[in-house]
């Protein structure tokens, strides 16, 4: 079955900007998270959608915000772009809520904030 | 929450040998682990997991052991591989409020594998 997908691979943007990522889970996933990974603080949890509901969310400023649409389809969105915003982003599914079965990940989105 | 920790950045072992790589966690609440690789320009991958009621679970080639007395994890590979080369992390799932926050990841062992 097709794994987690995340488009696009390669993004560059300019500070101040807004970008918005995507993210097609897994079928029968519902649940989607979102992770930043950079080389200093490593990967990080961003927040968990289930049921086009955000049920948790990390340590990360308003900017950073998502949502999740009927299919499990879930977008995220950072506005008024950081330098410190350059980070790969992670996208992660699984079958429950809390990824009691686990998560999968995408490749994930590159983002270069100039 | 707590984060979870690496002991090693690098290891480097011959091709053929067995690779042990440790993780140590904070959060006694937590009741599953996960051990994920990543290869360069790849997300991380689902290597084995194990859930608290156990201390040893095996797979193809790796075995994660669990010890909850003093809040330990590793991941053993057995004759290691040229494709075993890659960034392995542990990360570990806590129960709180009825949900999840989220995976708590280690920092990440870099495995190099020498010819």
């Amino acid at each position: 079955k097709a794994g987690v997908t995340q488009t696009p691979r390669y993004l560059i943007k300019t500070r101040g900007q807004q970008v918005t990522l995507s993210c097609s889970p897994i079928s029968g996933h519902r649940s989607v998270s979102w992770y930043q990974q950079t080389p200093g603080q490593g990967l990080q949890f961003l927040f968990e959608y289930f049921s086009e509901t955000q049920r948790n969310k990390g340590n990360f400023p308003g900017r950073f915000s998502g949502r999740q649409f009927s299919n499990s389809r879930s977008e995220m969105n950072v506005s008024t772009l950081e330098l410190g915003d350059s980070a790969l982003y992670l996208c992660a599914s699984s079958r429950t809520l809390g990824g009691d079965y686990g998560y999968t990940f995408g490749s994930g989105t590159r983002l270069t904030v100039v | 929450g707590e984060s979870v920790g690496l002991h090693l950045p690098t290891l480097s072992v011959q091709e053929g040998d067995n690779s042990i790589i440790n993780c140590a966690y904070s959060n006694s609440a937590s009741d599953y682990f996960i051990w994920y690789k990543q290869e360069s320009g790849k997300g991380p991958q689902f290597i084995i997991d194990i859930r608290s009621n156990m201390d040893k679970r095996q797979g193809q080639r790796v075995t994660v052991l669990l010890n909850k007395t003093v809040k330990h994890l590793s991941l053993q590979i057995a004759a290691t591989q040229p494709g075993d080369s890659a960034v392995y992390f542990c990360a570990e799932n806590s129960p709180s409020g009825g949900g999840a926050d989220g995976l708590t990841f280690g920092k990440g062992t870099h495995l190099i594998i020498q010819p």
